[in-house]
């Protein structure tokens, strides 16, 4: 398994604001996924970020709102810019473990909240 | 949208009961994974079962998976207060592409009392 860490936990953050996250992976892997839990809601996946290329957005999601880098195989960052109350969630990331099972494992979380 | 819809939405039960959860889902799939969240944290990882298997034993837990219905059932046997938490199924967001993002399930919530 992957252990995963995030940074902040949490936040609260003003309306027009913008907030990074911090995603990093004790191992080094190919492929990091963010994904964005509104209140009460399930896991929606934002974007796949890959090292050395651009991060890979959903439908309904753009890199003006949540630019991602990726500069290494162990570190991410997903930032939310210009944000707004809508944007008060959960977001984690998670990557794939090393071995060939497919197990995906997820951080704990940045909980926060826009007001 | 969603590509798993679990059932039930809910689920009150006291401890010591058996608890099941299923989970359907639309399109063709490498592998399914169930995970467990306490109150808004991080998603633990549970039980990943393949779609060339049928069901799957991981302590108290028992998965099954029946590809013909494109549905899976999670059960916790003897259920604790400590089991409450919400509970979702996830699958691949690429069909035929394991290893890549996934797409989760509304989500069970599991409350045991004791």
């Amino acid at each position: 398994s992957a252990v995963i860490s995030q940074k902040p936990s949490r936040d609260i953050c003003q309306r027009g604001t913008s907030l990074t996250i911090q995603c990093q992976v004790d191992s080094q892997v190919t492929m990091m996924f963010w994904y964005r839990q509104q209140p009460g809601q399930s896991l929606t996946l934002i974007a796949t970020a890959n090292q050395g290329s651009e991060a890979t957005y959903e439908s309904g999601f753009v890199i003006d709102k949540f630019p991602i880098s990726r500069p290494n195989l162990t570190f991410s960052t997903l930032t939310v810019s210009n944000m707004s109350p809508e944007d008060s969630s959960i977001y984690l990331c998670s990557v794939v473990g090393g071995d060939s099972s497919y197990e995906q494992y997820f951080g704990p979380g940045t909980r926060l909240t826009v007001t | 949208s969603q590509q798993g819809e679990e059932d039930p939405q809910a689920l009150s039960i006291q401890e010591g009961e058996n608890a099941t959860m299923n989970c359907s889902y639309k399109t063709s799939i490498n592998n399914l994974q169930w995970y467990r969240q306490n109150s808004g944290r991080g998603l633990v990882h549970l039980i990943l079962i393949r779609s060339n298997e049928r069901e799957k034993h991981s302590g108290r837990l028992r998965v099954t998976l029946d590809t013909s219905k494109k549905s899976s059932s999670l059960l916790i046997t003897a259920s604790r207060a400590a089991d409450t938490a919400s509970y979702f199924c996830a699958t691949d967001v690429r069909a035929n592409q394991a290893g890549t993002a996934l797409i989760f399930g509304k989500g069970t919530t599991l409350s045991v009392s004791s």
